[in-house]
């Protein structure tokens, strides 16, 4: 089955400064990446999310990268904000297909 | 957009009573929903698909005589802990494809079960 695998696990970052998360997957078949943002005890929120056939999408300060050789996605939040400290996880699925496996997930902390 | 509902939000229960917790798709149809636990500072890990209609898919270590899912109309889905003990304390998460995108995964608000 999928495998992935994500970096690094706590990341802390002045204000201003910009974050980059790194995951990996293992089943080439996959060709659907959303991220997720989760607070504190609260519900994953779909943050952003990147389908194979691009190799980056951009959503104001938030962008993903794809590459799909390489096998690898990540996750680059320019101009943090306190507001933006939670949990990120990357996932990988096959369009069409139902099972989602996530990553372990990023504990981002920025400080004011 | 869509809106997955998930109640309770917080359950405390003693050792041996049986918890239920439902999940419902609010303005869209969900033939699938998926069950994950949630254990502190970490992933999501998923428990089993719930098919409307038909058996739950239990992925690989979940009881199924242990965690009962029940999805019986295309708008809910319900997990059920029986038995319950102190291991299975945890944040009980359900999701749902739905809106715009049938790929994009819809979370409820998550069930913190506490077994004492």
């Amino acid at each position: 089955g999928e495998n992935v695998e994500q970096h690094p696990s706590t990341l802390s970052v002045q204000e201003g400064d910009s974050a980059v998360i790194k995951c990996t997957y293992s089943d080439s078949a996959s060709n659907y990446f959303p991220w997720y943002k989760q607070e504190l005890g609260k519900r994953p929120q779909l943050i952003i999310d990147i389908r194979s056939n691009v190799g980056e999408k951009k959503d104001q300060r938030i962008a993903v990268t794809l590459n799909k050789t390489a096998k690898h996605f990540s996750l680059h939040i320019t101009e943090t904000q306190p507001e933006d400290s939670a949990v990120y996880f990357c996932a990988a699925s096959i369009r069409g297909y139902q099972k989602v496996t996530f990553g372990t997930g990023t504990k981002l902390q920025v400080i004011p | 957009g869509a809106v997955v509902s998930q109640h309770p939000s917080w359950v405390i229960c003693k050792s041996g009573t049986s918890v239920k917790i439902e999940c419902r798709s609010l303005d869209f149809q969900a033939t699938t929903m998926f069950w994950y636990r949630q254990f502190p500072k970490q992933s999501l890990m998923l428990m089993a698909t719930s098919n409307e209609g038909s058996k739950a898919t239990y992925e690989q270590g979940v009881e199924k005589d242990k965690f009962l899912i029940n999805h019986a109309s295309l708008t809910l889905s319900t997990l059920t802990v029986t038995s319950a003990h102190p291991e299975d304390s945890s944040f009980y998460i359900c999701s749902a494809r739905g809106g715009a995108g049938a790929n994009v995964l819809t979370f409820g608000a998550g069930s913190r079960l506490t077994v004492l």
